[in-house]
């Protein structure tokens, strides 16, 4: 089946710090990947997103990039703001109904 | 707000009752998806609906658990007899279809508690 493996949080960070969050998957064909984020109070929302091999995604000052070869997707930020304090949330989809399947969440938190 | 509804955004039960939620999509979106979301969980796919059709179902989607889109705008997720193991966010997401990856749009999701 299809599975997200990633880092387990808490990760504190001082302000301006590199951030890294890993994400390794499994899947059975060519998954899209993703990042979501859920910010305190409020509903999950697409941070960024790349649909084959090599693609780099970008979205506010974060990227990850899409390794078909060790099947990974690493969230990273040069310089982490307290604002980005939030759960992420690696994520594939794959097939004709593009359910999402999501990782447990790495929980950010970012100190001034 | 054109975004995604649901309501409640929050329902406290008791155990044996029957709980249901409504998810209104974004207006032209025609697939809709329901996520269940346990504490310091990703959220789990329970099911999908091609307009009115409901097209998947997860074996988590025990037959306690109906979901409808009767007329392919919003959709009802009905929990029945509930027990305590059913407390969790529900999330609602909706898309369009189109060629190619279609984005998700999450609601803020009805939070369950079973007394």
């Amino acid at each position: 089946g299809n599975s997200v493996t990633q880092m387990e949080g808490p990760v504190t960070l001082s302000e301006e710090a590199f951030l890294t969050i890993n994400c390794t998957y499994t899947a059975t064909g060519y998954p899209s990947l993703f990042w979501y984020v859920q910010y305190p109070g409020e509903g999950l929302q697409l941070l960024l997103k790349a649909t084959k091999a090599d693609d780099k995604g970008s979205n506010k000052g974060f990227e990850a990039t899409y390794r078909k070869e060790t099947t990974s997707f690493h969230l990273e930020k040069g310089s982490v703001q307290v604002s980005d304090s939030a759960v992420y949330f690696c994520a594939l989809s794959i097939g004709g109904y593009q359910k999402v399947t999501f990782g447990t969440g790495t929980k950010l938190q970012v100190i001034p | 707000d054109t975004g995604v509804s649901q309501d409640p955004r929050h329902k406290i039960t008791k155990r044996g009752q029957n709980v249901t939620f409504r998810c209104d999509p974004i207006s032209e979106h025609n697939r809709l998806y329901w996520y269940r979301q346990t504490l310091g969980q990703g959220p789990e796919f329970l099911t999908y609906f091609q307009n009115e059709a409901q097209l998947e179902k997860s074996r988590l989607l025990s037959d306690r658990f109906s979901a409808e889109r009767p007329k392919g705008s919003f959709s009802t997720l009905e929990i029945q007899r509930t027990e305590q193991g059913d407390s969790a966010m529900y999330l609602c997401a909706s898309s369009p279809t189109r060629q190619g990856y279609n984005e998700q749009f999450f609601g803020p999701g009805t939070r369950l508690t079973v007394l």
